[in-house]
């Protein structure tokens, strides 16, 4: 069973607009949930993470919004660069510290 | 600071042959992860190094595989021997501490078995 669910396998977006990426889950006892983002042939690079405690984290041109009734995350990325191309994995941390990744969305943001 | 550095990058062996897959984390990091992504899924949790010691291998596909940490530094991860489905990118990953969520990544190892 898929804990942690992007159900969008890509995502195109115009440079300049914004692009939200949208995850999904099912334990209620996640307690920290992260983005990261992934280029060809390199590691996942983190990103921005939220506690569960948490409705919204921002980091510059990323806001991680937490929808805890919905069991609903999203990352919002204004304003969206062409450097912003890559895989986006959305994950969730348990109780015994692992993290439970989705497939992933990959974001093409044309110039 | 050096990030988490994998070895080798690719690694392409036949069907039966033992590989070792090195990583040595970011240093002064205690907590040593080891994920799998099998082409086009997910990334998948392996196990979880405290130390030298194992917090967590429930995500260990089988006895085929042996992950080792030795002295609480660099960590090895054996498969003995390798079947074709083993076939994928292995991620080893490191964090300071448990209270902190996020794990700083290598850039993997791509394994093929043929």
């Amino acid at each position: 069973d898929q804990q942690v669910k992007q159900n969008s396998p890509s995502l195109s977006v115009q440079e300049g607009r914004i692009s939200i990426l949208n995850c999904d889950y099912t334990n209620s006892m996640f307690d920290y949930f992260l983005w990261y983002k992934k280029y060809p042939a390199e590691g996942p690079t983190f990103l921005i993470s939220i506690s569960s405690i948490k409705d919204k984290n921002e980091d510059g041109r990323f806001t991680v919004f937490l929808n805890k009734s919905a069991k609903h995350l999203s990352l919002h990325i204004v304003p969206s660069q062409p450097g912003d191309s890559a895989v986006y994995f959305c994950a969730a941390r348990g109780s015994n510290y692992k993290l439970t990744f989705g497939k992933g969305t990959l974001l093409t943001v044309n110039p | 600071e050096a990030g988490v550095t994998q070895f080798p990058s690719h690694s392409v062996i036949e069907k039966g042959q033992t590989v070792t897959l090195r990583c040595d984390p970011i240093s002064g990091h205690d907590n040593l992860y080891w994920y799998r992504r099998v082409m086009g899924k997910e990334i998948k949790f392996l196990l979880h190094f405290v130390k030298e010691s194992k917090q967590d291998e429930s995500g260990m596909p089988n006895n085929r595989f042996l992950a080792e940490r030795t002295g609480g530094t660099y960590s090895t991860l054996k498969v003995q021997p390798a079947e074709l489905e083993d076939s994928g990118v292995y991620f080893c990953a490191s964090s300071p501490r448990v209270a902190r969520a996020e794990a700083f990544f290598g850039q993997g190892t791509r394994l093929t078995v043929v």
